[in-house]
């Protein structure tokens, strides 16, 4: 049962335009997200959170919206660098535990194109 | 660089032999967690130790165990080892107090199991 899912496999842009990766989430008990980026040979790399309380964070040319209604968030990179170029995570937890351990979804590999 | 270090970075070993990967968390992180990624199941929550106790367990088999120690490194240990075993072994870092932050990675063990 995958409780964050990231139905995008890959995803194309060029550079300069915006990418929007998207992410889907079944458990209501998460309020606490987190984007993370991740090269080969490397481990992920934190990108930018949001809280539930909020429905936007914006932190330089990353942008993440929560619409918690849909349980969908997105993130937005604008404009797109070819430095980009990564395998994206969506992470989700529970503020509310003892533990803030992340449930991942597999993953969208973005490629930005020059 | 996160500040977190694993070693070591490749293992190449036999089915079932045990192997011991460490963890070092960044200066002042009391938490430490252990992820799993192997290739069709994206990163897994294994096991999490806070201050030197287990404070929360995933999907980690019986033949996985791990500690934290007085120092706060923590080892993952794996024993009789199967073909299925070899991922990609992620350890993260982080403060947790006061609610969720986010988790920093260290550059991971690939673990081959022959």
């Amino acid at each position: 049962d995958q409780q964050v899912k990231q139905n995008s496999p890959s995803l194309s842009v060029q550079e300069g335009r915006i990418s929007i990766l998207n992410c889907d989430y079944t458990n209501s008990m998460f309020d606490y997200f987190l984007w993370y980026k991740k090269y080969p040979a490397e481990g992920p790399t934190f990108l930018i959170s949001i809280s539930s309380i909020k429905d936007k964070n914006e932190d330089g040319r990353f942008t993440v919206f929560l619409n918690k209604s849909a349980k969908h968030l997105s993130l937005h990179i604008v404009p797109s660098q070819p430095g980009d170029s990564a395998v994206y995570f969506c992470a989700a937890t529970n503020s509310g535990g003892s533990n803030y351990k992340l449930t991942f979804g597999k993953g969208t590999l973005l490629t930005v194109n020059p | 660089d996160s500040g977190v270090t694993q070693t070591p970075k490749h293992l190449i070993t036999a089915t079932g032999q045990r192997v011991t990967l460490r963890c070092s968390p960044r200066s002042g992180d009391l938490s430490v967690y252990w992820y799993q990624q192997s290739l069709d199941q994206g990163l897994q929550f294994l096991i999490q130790y806070y201050n030197g106790e287990e404070r929360a367990k995933g999907n980690i088999l019986e033949r996985f165990s791990a500690q934290q120690f007085p120092d706060l490194h923590s080892e993952l240990n794996l024993s009789s080892l199967e073909l299925g075993d070899s991922a990609l072994y992620f350890c993260a870092s982080s403060v947790d107090s006061g609610g969720p932050t986010q988790q920093f990675f260290g550059p991971g063990t690939r673990l081959t199991v022959l």
